[in-house]
Protein backbone atom coordinates (compact mmCIF):
# COMPACT_ATOMS: atom_id res chain seq x y z
CA UNK A 1 0.00 0.00 0.00
CA UNK A 2 1.26 3.79 -0.94
CA UNK A 3 -0.09 4.84 2.13
CA UNK A 4 -1.85 8.52 2.55
CA UNK A 5 -1.15 10.42 -1.05
CA UNK A 6 -1.30 14.18 -0.82
CA UNK A 7 -0.72 16.57 -3.84
CA UNK A 8 1.07 18.96 -4.26
CA UNK A 9 3.66 18.61 -1.64
CA UNK A 10 4.16 22.69 -1.72
CA UNK A 11 2.71 25.26 -2.82
CA UNK A 12 2.98 28.81 -3.01
CA UNK A 13 0.39 30.99 -3.80
CA UNK A 14 -0.57 34.70 -4.07
CA UNK A 15 -2.53 36.32 -1.16
CA UNK A 16 -6.61 35.83 -2.90
CA UNK A 17 -6.25 33.00 -4.99
CA UNK A 18 -8.14 29.54 -4.58
CA UNK A 19 -5.98 26.49 -3.17
CA UNK A 20 -6.91 23.11 -3.53
CA UNK A 21 -5.06 20.38 -1.32
CA UNK A 22 -6.31 16.60 -2.57
CA UNK A 23 -5.72 13.85 -0.45
CA UNK A 24 -6.10 9.66 -1.41
CA UNK A 25 -6.63 8.21 1.85
CA UNK A 26 -5.78 3.82 2.30
CA UNK A 27 -7.88 2.02 0.85
CA UNK A 28 -10.23 0.16 2.95
CA UNK A 29 -9.86 3.11 5.72
CA UNK A 30 -13.58 4.35 6.96
CA UNK A 31 -12.40 7.82 8.44
CA UNK A 32 -10.04 10.50 6.89
CA UNK A 33 -9.26 13.80 8.81
CA UNK A 34 -7.47 17.44 8.25
CA UNK A 35 -4.87 18.48 10.39
CA UNK A 36 -3.19 21.66 9.97
CA UNK A 37 0.10 22.20 11.49
CA UNK A 38 2.10 25.66 12.27
CA UNK A 39 4.64 26.69 15.02
CA UNK A 40 2.85 28.41 17.03
CA UNK A 41 -0.42 26.42 17.41
CA UNK A 42 1.00 22.72 16.40
CA UNK A 43 -1.42 20.23 14.91
CA UNK A 44 -4.95 20.68 15.01
CA UNK A 45 -7.98 19.11 13.52
CA UNK A 46 -9.73 20.96 10.86
CA UNK A 47 -12.23 18.15 9.65
CA UNK A 48 -13.32 14.43 9.61
CA UNK A 49 -15.21 12.46 7.63
CA UNK A 50 -16.35 8.77 8.54
CA UNK A 51 -17.68 6.76 5.37
CA UNK A 52 -17.23 10.33 3.03
CA UNK A 53 -19.30 12.00 5.84
CA UNK A 54 -18.00 15.08 7.33
CA UNK A 55 -18.55 14.40 11.04
CA UNK A 56 -17.32 17.50 12.60
CA UNK A 57 -15.64 20.52 11.17
CA UNK A 58 -15.74 22.54 14.37
CA UNK A 59 -12.01 23.17 13.57
CA UNK A 60 -12.26 24.74 10.22
CA UNK A 61 -11.05 28.29 10.73
CA UNK A 62 -13.56 30.28 9.01
CA UNK A 63 -15.96 29.94 5.72
CA UNK A 64 -13.04 30.46 3.40
CA UNK A 65 -12.06 26.34 4.17
CA UNK A 66 -14.45 23.68 2.78
CA UNK A 67 -13.95 20.04 2.41
CA UNK A 68 -14.92 17.44 0.38
CA UNK A 69 -14.84 13.84 0.22
CA UNK A 70 -16.90 12.86 -2.77
CA UNK A 71 -15.90 9.32 -2.98
CA UNK A 72 -13.87 6.91 -0.45
CA UNK A 73 -10.49 7.20 -2.31
CA UNK A 74 -10.32 11.16 -2.57
CA UNK A 75 -10.94 14.20 -0.69
CA UNK A 76 -10.18 18.33 -1.06
CA UNK A 77 -9.85 21.00 1.28
CA UNK A 78 -10.24 24.24 -0.63
CA UNK A 79 -9.21 27.50 0.42
CA UNK A 80 -10.89 30.97 -1.05
CA UNK A 81 -9.83 33.21 -0.76
CA UNK A 82 -6.35 32.11 0.37
CA UNK A 83 -4.59 34.75 3.06
CA UNK A 84 -0.67 35.15 4.27
CA UNK A 85 -2.10 33.47 7.79
CA UNK A 86 -2.97 30.30 5.65
CA UNK A 87 0.53 29.46 5.50
CA UNK A 88 1.23 26.04 7.32
CA UNK A 89 1.90 22.27 6.21
CA UNK A 90 -1.53 20.47 5.72
CA UNK A 91 -1.91 16.79 6.80
CA UNK A 92 -4.39 14.53 5.37
CA UNK A 93 -4.55 11.04 7.90
CA UNK A 94 -6.59 8.14 7.32
CA UNK A 95 -7.51 5.38 10.08
CA UNK A 96 -9.72 2.15 10.10
CA UNK A 97 -11.40 2.93 13.51
CA UNK A 98 -11.42 4.98 16.89
CA UNK A 99 -9.17 2.79 18.47
CA UNK A 100 -6.58 2.58 15.40
CA UNK A 101 -3.79 4.44 14.66
CA UNK A 102 -3.67 6.91 12.06
CA UNK A 103 -1.89 6.60 8.72
CA UNK A 104 -0.56 10.47 8.03
CA UNK A 105 0.25 11.76 4.66
CA UNK A 106 3.59 13.60 3.92
CA UNK A 107 1.66 16.77 3.82
CA UNK A 108 1.06 19.84 1.65
CA UNK A 109 3.22 22.76 2.75
CA UNK A 110 1.45 25.98 1.48
CA UNK A 111 3.09 29.24 1.72
CA UNK A 112 0.39 32.67 0.67
CA UNK A 113 2.10 35.50 -0.11
CA UNK B 1 -10.46 22.02 28.69
CA UNK B 2 -8.49 19.04 27.11
CA UNK B 3 -5.13 19.69 27.43
CA UNK B 4 -2.11 17.19 26.59
CA UNK B 5 1.58 18.88 27.97
CA UNK B 6 4.98 17.87 26.33
CA UNK B 7 8.49 18.14 28.06
CA UNK B 8 11.27 18.75 27.86
CA UNK B 9 10.27 21.01 24.42
CA UNK B 10 13.69 19.74 23.29
CA UNK B 11 16.55 17.65 23.98
CA UNK B 12 20.03 16.75 22.76
CA UNK B 13 21.64 13.73 23.96
CA UNK B 14 24.91 11.71 22.33
CA UNK B 15 23.97 9.01 20.28
CA UNK B 16 24.12 5.45 22.24
CA UNK B 17 22.60 7.42 25.07
CA UNK B 18 19.50 6.68 26.28
CA UNK B 19 16.29 9.30 27.18
CA UNK B 20 13.02 9.89 28.68
CA UNK B 21 10.20 11.86 27.24
CA UNK B 22 7.06 13.13 29.46
CA UNK B 23 3.45 13.57 28.63
CA UNK B 24 1.09 15.03 30.99
CA UNK B 25 -2.70 14.81 30.35
CA UNK B 26 -6.13 16.64 30.99
CA UNK B 27 -7.91 15.18 28.71
CA UNK B 28 -11.19 13.33 30.34
CA UNK B 29 -12.45 10.69 29.65
CA UNK B 30 -9.67 9.01 28.52
CA UNK B 31 -9.93 6.26 25.46
CA UNK B 32 -5.96 5.61 24.62
CA UNK B 33 -2.74 7.44 24.02
CA UNK B 34 -0.46 7.12 20.79
CA UNK B 35 3.27 8.60 20.49
CA UNK B 36 4.11 9.75 17.24
CA UNK B 37 7.62 10.76 15.71
CA UNK B 38 7.44 13.24 13.06
CA UNK B 39 10.59 13.73 11.21
CA UNK B 40 11.19 16.91 9.80
CA UNK B 41 9.27 17.71 6.71
CA UNK B 42 7.09 14.74 6.82
CA UNK B 43 3.66 13.42 8.48
CA UNK B 44 3.58 11.75 11.80
CA UNK B 45 4.39 8.35 12.47
CA UNK B 46 2.13 5.85 15.01
CA UNK B 47 5.11 4.30 17.39
CA UNK B 48 2.63 2.98 20.27
CA UNK B 49 -1.21 3.20 21.28
CA UNK B 50 -1.98 2.17 24.76
CA UNK B 51 -5.71 2.04 26.34
CA UNK B 52 -6.57 2.12 30.20
CA UNK B 53 -5.96 -1.00 31.14
CA UNK B 54 -1.87 -0.75 29.68
CA UNK B 55 0.36 -0.35 31.48
CA UNK B 56 3.61 -0.13 29.43
CA UNK B 57 4.34 -1.46 25.40
CA UNK B 58 7.47 -1.54 23.17
CA UNK B 59 8.19 -1.09 19.34
CA UNK B 60 11.29 -1.92 18.90
CA UNK B 61 14.35 0.38 21.32
CA UNK B 62 10.60 2.45 21.99
CA UNK B 63 8.85 2.28 25.37
CA UNK B 64 5.82 4.03 26.50
CA UNK B 65 4.44 3.64 30.10
CA UNK B 66 1.06 4.84 31.02
CA UNK B 67 -0.13 5.82 34.54
CA UNK B 68 -3.73 6.35 33.82
CA UNK B 69 -4.32 7.70 37.41
CA UNK B 70 -1.68 10.35 37.50
CA UNK B 71 -2.35 11.23 33.56
CA UNK B 72 1.07 11.01 32.78
CA UNK B 73 2.83 8.63 29.98
CA UNK B 74 6.98 8.07 28.93
CA UNK B 75 8.73 7.75 26.04
CA UNK B 76 11.93 6.05 26.60
CA UNK B 77 14.47 5.37 23.74
CA UNK B 78 17.13 3.42 24.45
CA UNK B 79 20.36 3.45 22.91
CA UNK B 80 19.52 6.08 20.60
CA UNK B 81 20.88 6.58 17.06
CA UNK B 82 21.24 9.53 14.52
CA UNK B 83 17.88 8.51 12.84
CA UNK B 84 16.09 8.93 16.13
CA UNK B 85 16.54 13.05 15.25
CA UNK B 86 12.73 14.29 15.30
CA UNK B 87 9.62 15.33 16.85
CA UNK B 88 7.81 12.87 19.34
CA UNK B 89 4.66 14.26 19.28
CA UNK B 90 2.07 12.76 22.45
CA UNK B 91 -1.90 12.49 21.66
CA UNK B 92 -4.56 11.35 23.43
CA UNK B 93 -7.84 10.27 22.56
CA UNK B 94 -11.36 11.30 24.64
CA UNK B 95 -13.72 8.27 24.77
CA UNK B 96 -16.79 9.55 24.38
CA UNK B 97 -16.00 11.94 21.33
CA UNK B 98 -15.23 9.32 18.41
CA UNK B 99 -11.77 10.42 16.79
CA UNK B 100 -11.38 13.64 18.77
CA UNK B 101 -7.88 13.76 19.69
CA UNK B 102 -5.71 16.13 21.82
CA UNK B 103 -2.25 16.59 20.48
CA UNK B 104 0.98 17.74 22.73
CA UNK B 105 3.34 20.73 21.28
CA UNK B 106 5.82 17.54 20.81
CA UNK B 107 9.51 17.40 21.95
CA UNK B 108 12.09 17.83 19.39
CA UNK B 109 14.97 15.34 19.73
CA UNK B 110 18.47 15.61 18.17
CA UNK B 111 20.60 13.11 18.56
CA UNK B 112 24.36 13.88 18.00
CA UNK B 113 27.29 12.13 17.06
Amino acid sequence: DAGVIQSPRHEVTEMGQEVTLRCKPISGHDYLFWYRQTMMRGLELLIYFNNNVPIDDSGMPEDRFSAKMPNASFSTLKIQPSEPRDSAVYFCASSPGQIYGYTFGSGTRLTVV
Amino acid sequence: KNQVEQSPQSLIILEGKNCTLQCNYTVSPFSNLRWYKQDTGRGPVSLTIMTFSENTKSNGRYTATLDADTKQSSLHITASQLSDSASYICVVSEGNAGNMLTFGGGTRLMVKP
